[in-house]
């Protein structure tokens, strides 16, 4: 069982420059995440989605875009990069949605190392 | 806004000791998570509680909804426990507060 799975583990970015993180479960968790790291603060959260086809703007979304055409794949779009997306960003599941009613532990990636010069 | 405040930021500590590591905030919430960051970055989950105690191995978590806290303990402490050691609350969302790093000295 590989759990959640981010590729890739490092990336250096040109400013301007577009990529995709890629996230994928193989737990059939309905609850994906992305979130970002950052010296000094807490994991902020950019999107969220509860279910395929489902996605939700988090706390800090501008310059990012995500998409969810299957229930195990999750990736995450910079359109174009700028140095504030600098960050490690990590992708987590869980079974249920951490918002409502519902409570489940999260499972996360190992993160990916993004830096934008 | 729900704040999460831990304490200390950091802790350096002898291979054995007890170890506490303190989590406040300032709303209700319906549960609060602990999570374990390893040096090579990878998070994991070890507890979620609501109420009570949880008790996992040389690991204990405990959460007074009263007093809106929530204390990790470490008994026994070994080298592998260094590691960023986070609180996330869920109100109408998870908020993480900015972890306390633990560095257990042998």
């Amino acid at each position: 069982n590989a759990g959640v799975t981010q590729t890739p583990k490092f990336q250096v970015l040109k400013t301007g420059q577009s990529m995709t993180l890629q996230c994928a479960q193989d737990m059939n968790h309905e609850y994906m995440s992305w979130y970002r790291q950052d010296p000094g603060m807490g994991l902020r959260l950019i999107h969220y989605s509860v279910g395929a086809g489902i996605t939700d703007q988090g706390e800090v979304p501008n310059g990012y875009n995500v998409s969810r055409s299957t229930t195990e794949d999750f990736p995450l779009r910079l359109l174009s990069a700028a140095p504030s997306q600098t960050s490690v960003y990590f992708c987590a599941s869980s079974d249920r949605a951490v918002y409502g009613s519902y409570n489940s532990p999260l499972h996360f990636g190992n993160g990916t190392r993004l830096t934008v010069t | 806004k729900n704040e999460v405040e831990q304490s200390p930021q950091n802790l350096t500590a002898q291979e054995g000791e007890f170890i506490t590591i303190n989590c406040s905030y300032s709303v209700g919430i319906s549960a609060l998570h602990w999570l374990q960051q390893h040096p090579g970055g990878g998070i994991v989950s070890l507890f979620m509680l609501s109420s009570g105690k949880k008790k996992h191995g040389r690991l204990i978590a405990t959460i007074n909804i009263q007093e809106k806290h929530s204390s990790l303990h470490i008994t026994a402490s070994h080298p592998r426990d260094s590691a960023v050691y986070i609180c996330a609350v869920r109100h109408e969302k998870l908020t993480f507060g900015t972890g306390t790093r633990l560095t257990i000295i042998p």
